[in-house]
Formats: C-alpha cells, structure tokens, sequence
C-alpha cells in the first residue's frame, strides 16, 4: 500500500531563517506530487506541483521554492521566511496513470514563523 | 474563472442529527468532484468522488449527491457522530489540466453531544 510522509510536524522559526520541509511517497513510483499551503480558517492553496523528477510547476509567486530530487521526494524551501508564511502545509501525490485521479494527502506540517 | 464555493461556512448540530452541506462550482471543464475530511491539524482524507454521469455516491453514513446541469453538489450526513466533527472540503477536477484541483473554502462543521 501507499504512504505518505511529512517532516516535521511542527516547526517554529524566526522571520528571515531558511525553511526546508520534506515529503516522501512509499509504494508508487512516478507519482504527481503536490505542495499545498492552508491558513488558518481558510482553504487548500496550491504552491507547486511536479510531474517527474526535476520537473516543477509554480502556481502562485512567492518566496517558497520545491525540488525533485528524486521520484519520490518533494522538498519545499525557503531561503528567508516571511511571517506570512506561517500556515499548515500539505504535500499530496496523486497516481497519473489511474484515470480518478484522487490526491492523497499527507499529516501536514504547521509552521509558524515569529 | 474557476471557482469552488461551500456553504455554510460553519454548522453546529447535534449527536444523532441529518445535515447537509451545499457545494456551487462554475469550474469547466468538469471532470470530477470529490468531498475530503479534514480533521483538524490532519491531512484531507477522500470521502467520495464523482464524475460527470454519476449523480450520487454514499461511503457509510455519507452521501454525496451531483447535479452537472446546474453544478451544484450536496453532502448528507447520516445520524451523526462526535467524530464527524472536522471541515469538510468539495474539490472539483478539470478535465485536461493536469489533475489540477480547485478547492472551496470548506464547511466547518461541529457535532455536539
């Protein structure tokens, strides 16, 4: 079976220091993976998605980037966090070769940059 | 412009209790639509997922229904439980866009004992 995996679940940093938060897929390959950003009280914002390794979308500007670096692992980073990058993110994969194509999602990790 | 619009924002019913939650979207073209629960501080877990020809799904006490010709879709649920407490998200997929999803904002909905 498939699993999804975040870390870490909670992080709490200073304005300005850099962010990493990774996300690996087990029990599939090829999958389309998926960086989304929710504020509290409010709805899913897609960030980035990626088709393949190296391969990244950006949906909205931002001081946030994503690599690939390998099939299974989606990485989210910033240089110097803003305070308004504070939020629950959630990274998703999805198998693009079945035609339902259902995003599964991961736990999340809460960030909150002070 | 593709958008996803939930009602109502909030609902507190009672243990036992039916409600629904109502789902607008004017996303094109449509390819499916799903209804996720999302626990606090958890990721969204699939509920149900319905393409263009399906008008109804049930998964347990949920039940999902979906009208294309007016794009509207609703979420019933059954005798409710203190676990159904979480918000309840509608997603609707574009056909040919890249398994691209839109989101509403979601239902917040409290079950009370």
């Amino acid at each position: 079976s498939q699993t999804i995996h975040q870390w870490p679940a909670t992080l709490v940093q200073p304005v300005g220091s850099p962010l990493s938060l990774e996300c690996t897929v087990e029990g599939t390959s090829n999958p389309n993976l998926y960086w989304y950003r929710q504020a509290a009280g409010r709805g899913l914002q897609l960030l980035f998605y990626s088709v393949g390794i190296g391969q990244i979308s950006s949906e909205v500007p931002q001081n946030l980037s994503a690599s690939r670096p390998q099939d299974r692992q989606f990485i989210l980073s910033s240089k110097k966090l803003l305070l308004s990058d504070s939020g629950f993110y959630l990274c998703a994969w999805l198998d693009p070769s079945y035609t339902r194509d259902t995003q599964y999602f991961g736990p999340g990790t809460r960030l909150t940059v002070l | 412009k593709n958008q996803v619009e939930q009602s109502p924002q909030s609902l507190i019913i009672l243990e036992g209790k039916n409600c629904t939650l109502q789902c607008n979207y004017t996303v094109s073209p449509f390819s499916n639509l799903r209804w996720y629960k999302q626990d606090t501080g958890r990721g969204p877990v699939s509920l149900t997922i319905m393409t263009f020809s399906e008008n109804t799904k049930s998964n347990g006490r949920y039940t999902a229904t979906l009208d294309a010709d007016t794009k509207q879709s609703s979420l019933h649920i059954t005798a409710s439980q203190l676990s159904d407490s979480a918000s309840y998200i509608c997603v609707v997929s574009r056909r040919n866009a890249g398994n691209m999803l839109t989101f509403g904002g979601g239902t917040r909905l409290m079950v009370k004992p």
